[in-house]
C-alpha cells in the first residue's frame, strides 16, 4: 500500500529557531495535508496543498507540494513554545483515503 | 471547517466488553471516517462510514470487531467489540468536506483503555 516517510522523527527547538520537516513517498499524491496534534486532542489541519510545486503559507508556517507529487515539506519560522506538539503529514490517495506519516515530535530545548 | 464532537472522550473498560463511540458533526457531510491511533503511533484508517449502506473497511479491520453505523449525514457510531488490552488506543472520527473532499477535519478523539 501507499506509505509516507516522515523525518525527522523528533527534534528539539529553541525559541526563535526555524524548523523544517518533510515527507517522501514512492507513490504520487494529489493532495498533501499537514496536521498538528496536541496531547489529548485530535489532529488540527494546518495547511492543505493541491498542486505540484505549490507553496502555501499560514502565518509562520510554510509548506510546499513537491514537483514530483511524491514529497512535501513544512517549515516553521521563529518558533515559539506553543509550537511544541506532533506534526503529521498526510497524502490523500485512492478513494479519498488519507495516508499518514509517522509524525515529527517537536520538543522545547531546555 | 466543521465542528465535530465525540462521546465519550475517554473510557476504561474490562476485556470482553464492547464500547460504542459516537461522532456528531454540526453540518451535513458526505464522507465520514474512523481512525485508530495506538499509543505513540500515527493514525490508521479503520473504515469509511457510508450513509445508508455498510461501511467500507480497510485491510486488517473487520465488521464483526468494529461495527459502524451511519444513520444520517451528521452522525456515526463505531463499536469496539469483545475488547482486549490490544484495543487500547485513541479512536478518532473525521469528516471530509470541500468541493473535492480534499480536506479532512478530525474530532477530539476517544481515549480507550482496556484492562
Amino acid at each position: 500500500g501507499q506509505q509516507l516517510n516522515q523525518s525527522p522523527q523528533s527534534m528539539f527547538i529553541q525559541e526563535g529557531e526555524d524548523v523544517s520537516m518533510n515527507c517522501t513517498s514512492s507513490s504520487i499524491f494529489n493532495t498533501w495535508l499537514w496536521y498538528k496534534q496536541d496531547p489529548g486532542e485530535g489532529p488540527v489541519l494546518l495547511i492543505a496543498l493541491y498542486k505540484a510545486g505549490e507553496l502555501t503559507s499560514n502565518g509562520r508556517l510554510t509548506a510546499q507540494f513537491g514537483i514530483t507529487r511524491k514529497d512535501s515539506f513544512l517549515n516553521i519560522s521563529a518558533s515559539i513554545p506553543s509550537d511544541v506538539g506532533i506534526y503529521f503529514c498526510a497524502g490523500l490517495g485512492y478513494g479519498n483515503k488519507l495516508v499518514f506519516g509517522a509524525g515529527t515530535i517537536l520538543r522545547v530545548k531546555s | 471547517s466543521a465542528v465535530i464532537s465525540q462521546k465519550p472522550s475517554r473510557d476504561i473498560c474490562q476485556r470482553g466488553t464492547s464500547l460504542t463511540i459516537q461522532c456528531q458533526v454540526d453540518s451535513q457531510v458526505t464522507m465520514m471516517f474512523w481512525y485508530r491511533q495506538q499509543p505513540g503511533q500515527s493514525l490508521t484508517l479503520i473504515a469509511t462510514a457510508n450513509q445508508g449502506s455498510e461501511a467500507t473497511y480497510e485491510s486488517g479491520f473487520v465488521i464483526d470487531k468494529f461495527p459502524i453505523s451511519r444513520p444520517n449525514l451528521t452522525f456515526s457510531t463505531l463499536t469496539v467489540s469483545n475488547m482486549s488490552p490490544e484495543d487500547s488506543s485513541i479512536y478518532l472520527c473525521s469528516v471530509s468536506i470541500g468541493s473535492s473532499y480534499n480536506e479532512q477535519f478530525f474530532g477530539p478523539g476517544t481515549r480507550l483503555t482496556v484492562l
